[in-house]
């Protein structure tokens, strides 16, 4: 199977701050990188496939990036509504694995 | 706006198993584009994809070498809905279980799968 790793586990952030997030694959997975925001008691939110497009909905201060091993999530000015946790998931080889996810709350 | 509905009971005993119901609407369990899925969250095992179900001129499925032994994931096509059989379950089978729909694009003649509606998650607990 294909391990996902990320980092930070959890970061503090302020309204407004540039925040980065990284998800590693244990195998190069070319762009079959998804990302996903969840919030507790609700469901997984998709945000990113394919490692930087852009989900129907979702606001444009988050982007992805990144090919192969490592890719990165941004969001470009952290909002009130952002404080969350947040998933990569690759899709390119079965099982579909997902990283453990990172938390971003209020500092 | 596709809604997916889960139904089941949130206790199983030990060695019991466990069935869990998702259903549609907006969209067709028959879909070509879609794989309609079962995925599970636990502190223990985080975000875990246990199996898909899709409909391509014949139905197909696939699931995790964890559970393989123990999982049935059944479309309904008279009711539009789809179902998760977990067998011989034990405690390590808590968490939050979720029904959800995976779609599948081509994109420069690459397929991408990823997960775009889920449901509103079932708690259960494997518990004597």
């Amino acid at each position: 199977d294909i391990q996902m790793t990320q980092s930070p586990s959890s970061l503090s952030a302020s309204v407004g701050d540039r925040v980065t997030i990284t998800c590693r694959a244990s195998q190069s997975i070319g762009s079959w990188l998804n990302w996903y925001q969840k919030k507790p008691g609700k469901a997984p939110n998709l945000l990113i496939y394919a490692a930087s497009s852009l989900q129907s909905g979702v606001p444009p201060r988050f982007s992805g990036s990144g090919s192969g091993t490592d890719f990165t999530l941004t969001i470009s000015s952290l909002q009130p509504e952002d404080f969350a946790s947040y998933y990569c998931q690759q899709s390119y080889s079965i099982p579909f694995t997902f990283g453990p996810g990172t938390t971003v709350d209020i500092k | 706006q596709v809604q997916l509905q889960q139904s089941g009971p949130g206790l199983v005993k030990p060695s019991q198993t466990l069935s869990l119901t998702c259903a549609i609407s907006g969209d067709s369990v028959s879909s070509n584009s879609a794989a309609w899925t079962w995925i599970r969250q636990s502190p223990s095992r985080g975000l875990e994809l246990l199996g898909r179900t899709w409909y391509r001129s014949k139905w197909y499925s696939d699931y995790a070498e964890s559970v393989k032994s123990r999982i049935t994931i059944n479309p309904d096509t008279p009711k539009n809905q789809f179902s998760l059989q977990l067998n011989s379950v034990t405690p390590e089978d808590t968490a939050v279980y979720y029904c959800a729909r995976g779609q599948v694009i081509v994109v420069a003649g690459s397929s991408y799968y990823y997960v775009d509606v889920w449901g509103q998650g079932t708690t259960v607990t494997v518990s004597s």
